[in-house]
């Protein structure tokens, strides 16, 4: 069964204390992983979609890697407002070009 | 004005009124999507729809019913509304450009079922 799973469920930084949110996934051929921003109320925000292990993309603060088994979201010195929820979502390479999504890694910047 | 909208944004209805749920967009894709999110269980998608005559079911469509009245429209209907349909609904749509989709998601609707 294709799935998603993100870690942690809630992460609390300081400003300027860089980490990772962890992204893995089984599924019967990748076609694509997404990164998504959400801010409370708000819908998601497109990140990044990676295609092949080995890619990397970066925006801002943000740098986002593949590989065949999981993605990992670097945030590189954070500041609170980059405190939002991630969503991770992949879609199967199969005939519905299904797209499922993670629970998501609450994330909260201190100043 | 924003490429994906979403009407109404908040809205009440009482167990077993049928309720529509429109979405509309500027940005000339192909494909659309509906979902809904609940607390801890993520976004779940409803139905989509990859042209005018492409409607598929998600993961959750029992109860559920879509119409695409055109490319830019896409609507979500509840059939009988029940209380555990209550939660935030998302539209969104998406394009593969050079092999590369991209969702974009609208504001959302907020529902509640009493």
């Amino acid at each position: 069964e294709d799935q998603v799973t993100q870690s942690p469920e809630a992460l609390r930084l300081q400003e300027g204390e860089s980490s990772s949110l962890n992204c893995s996934y089984t599924v019967s051929g990748l076609r694509g992983l997404f990164w998504y921003r959400q801010d409370p109320g708000k819908g998601p925000e497109f990140l990044f979609t990676l295609y092949s292990a080995g890619e990397e993309k970066e925006k801002e603060r943000l740098k986002a890697t593949l590989t065949k088994k999981e993605s990992f979201l670097h945030i590189t010195a954070p500041k609170p407002e980059d405190s939002a929820t991630y969503l991770c979502a992949v879609q199967a390479m199969n005939r519905d070009d299904k797209i499922i999504f993670g629970k998501g890694t609450r994330l909260h910047i201190l100043p | 004005d924003a490429d994906v909208t979403q009407t109404p944004r908040n809205r009440i209805t009482k167990t077993g009124k049928r309720i529509m749920l429109e979405c509309s967009q500027t940005k000339g894709h192909d494909r659309m999507y509906w979902y809904r999110q609940d607390p801890g269980l993520g976004l779940r998608l409803i139905y989509y729809s990859f042209d005018v005559k492409d409607i598929n079911k998600g993961e959750i469509s029992d109860g559920y019913s879509v119409s695409r009245q055109a490319q830019a429209k896409f609507s979500l209907s509840l059939e009988s509304a029940i209380p555990n349909q209550t939660a935030l609904y998302f539209c969104a749509t998406s394009d593969i450009g050079l092999g590369q989709e991209t969702q974009y998601f609208g504001p959302g609707t907020r529902l509640l079922v009493l």
